[in-house]
């Protein structure tokens, strides 16, 4: 069964640092997300790009974050300069047509910033 | 703003034991709900997706439902087993482009042998 795949499964970083964290969503989708976890709590929605650009985002998802599909195959999320409040499971998901057909996630990203 | 809730939180039942895990959403305009397996530190494995037009959709032991006027849905898993233990998410979105889609907080299950 096609799977959506993130890399590293666990960061850490220092206060201050940019991160990088990448997905390759599955091949035929179209649709792809970000959402994050803080240890705790719900999930919560960050960011959604559909046609190489952002069509939704949360009010979490400030200028510090950034998104790009770099090729036809990676989706990326930046964090600019780390905070400590960033420390959190992030998750890349995508979709084939919107999510009427449901979401397929990936394991997560495990973010820990000291 | 839509708000997702689940009931119970958690929840510990002994090995073959039939279970419902509650879902409520305060606005009915949604798409699609889907069911999600959150294993602990893991990432989200989806369950079951039940669409707008349907009712209820079944895979294996597990059968969840929607009321959509009452703003509901139900997962019944039956017959448990101990690898059943999880936290289960249920979650909401409010248009057919994936936009904002809400989850509910959780319900804990532990399955005891």
């Amino acid at each position: 069964e096609p799977e959506v795949t993130q890399t590293p499964s666990h960061q850490v970083t220092q206060m201050g640092q940019e991160v990088i964290l990448r997905c390759v969503p599955i091949s035929n989708h179209l649709y792809f997300y970000w959402y994050r976890q803080i240890l705790g709590q719900k999930v919560e929605f960050l960011v959604s790009f559909y046609n190489n650009e952002i069509s939704e985002k949360s009010e979490i998802f400030d200028d510090q974050f950034s998104v790009e599909r770099p090729d036809g195959s990676n989706f990326t999320l930046k964090i600019r300069s780390t905070k400590l409040e960033d420390s959190a499971m992030y998750f890349c998901a995508s979709s084939g047509t919107g999510a009427y057909y449901g979401y397929t996630f990936g394991s997560g990203t495990r973010l820990t910033v000291v | 703003k839509q708000e997702v809730t689940q009931i119970p939180a958690a929840l510990s039942v002994p090995e073959g034991e039939n279970l419902v895990l509650n879902c409520s959403f305060t606005d009915s305009a949604i798409y699609n709900l889907q069911w999600f397996r959150q294993d602990p530190g893991k990432g989200l494995t989806s369950l079951l997706l039940i669409q707008s037009s349907q009712r209820e959709q079944t895979s294996g032991r597990l059968n969840a439902s929607l009321d959509k006027s009452s703003g509901r849905s139900t997962l019944y898993i039956a017959a448990s087993q101990p690898g059943d233990s999880a936290t289960y998410l249920c979650a909401v979105d409010r248009d057919n482009y994936g936009q904002n889609f809400v989850f509910g907080p959780g319900t804990r299950l532990s399955v005891l042998p």
